[in-house]
């Protein structure tokens, strides 16, 4: 069963656009939410991350938003680069439990120059 | 130089033979992951250990088994390899630093071991 429900499972974008990529999850207990970036050839790296007690966080141009009573975040990417062609994984965990990450499938984001 | 390497990074088998995975960091972590990355499937954790005396299975274990030989070494086994264990394999530590404003919890991923069992 899958902890953590994510979508879509490939993306294309254009240079310059919003690429945008939701996830859910069912597990209440869950207060870390990581969002990692994966390169072809290499392992999955952090990009942002967020708390429960906040609705957003933005770095750079990455932004999660958070929608704690539907039990949703969103990665946003704002003027979208070819160098963001990544593939995207949403996470959660429950700090304190052990620090058991749950992984969602993965999304491919194609930019197109 | 790579604060988590892993070994070897590409490893072609048969079915029914043992392998084995190592994983190393210099990080100074206490805690170690194994996990599996499928297509469509995204990373599944195999085993994680929070310190060399303890080992815990995760959400895929059967089939694998673990052996943490020292804070910074981790290996993974197939004791007898079948097809189904073809994947992309990722060893992670990770921090867990608690701070006023909170804590910290990152993985930091090795660049993976491409298995493939025939």
């Amino acid at each position: 069963q899958q902890q953590v429900k994510q979508s879509p499972q490939s993306l294309i974008v254009q240079k310059g656009g919003i690429s945008i990529i939701n996830c859910a999850y069912e597990n209440t207990a869950f207060d870390y939410f990581p969002w990692y970036q994966q390169f072809p050839g290499k392992g999955p790296a952090l990009l942002i991350a967020i708390r429960p007690d906040v609705s957003e966080k933005k770095e750079g141009r990455f932004t999660i938003s958070f929608n704690k009573s539907a039990k949703q975040f969103s990665l946003h990417i704002m003027d979208s680069q070819p160098g963001d062609s990544a593939t995207y994984f949403c996470a959660a965990s429950i700090e304190g439990s052990g620090n058991q990450f749950y992984f969602g499938t993965g999304t491919s984001l194609t930019v197109i120059p | 130089d790579a604060d988590v390497t892993q070994t070897p990074r590409n490893r072609i088998t048969k079915t029914g033979k043992r392998i084995m995975l190592e994983c190393s960091q210099t990080k100074g972590h206490d805690r170690m992951y194994w996990y599996r990355q499928d297509p469509g499937l995204g990373l599944r954790l195999i085993y994680y250990s929070f310190d060399v005396k303890d080992i815990n299975k995760g959400e895929i274990s059967d089939g694998y088994s673990v052996s943490r030989q020292a804070q910074a070494k981790f290996s993974l086994s197939l004791e007898s390899a079948i097809p189904n264990q073809t994947a992309l394999y990722f060893c992670a530590t990770s921090d867990h630093f608690r701070g006023s404003g909170g804590g910290t919890d990152t993985q930091y991923f090795g660049p993976g071991t491409r298995l493939t069992v025939l």
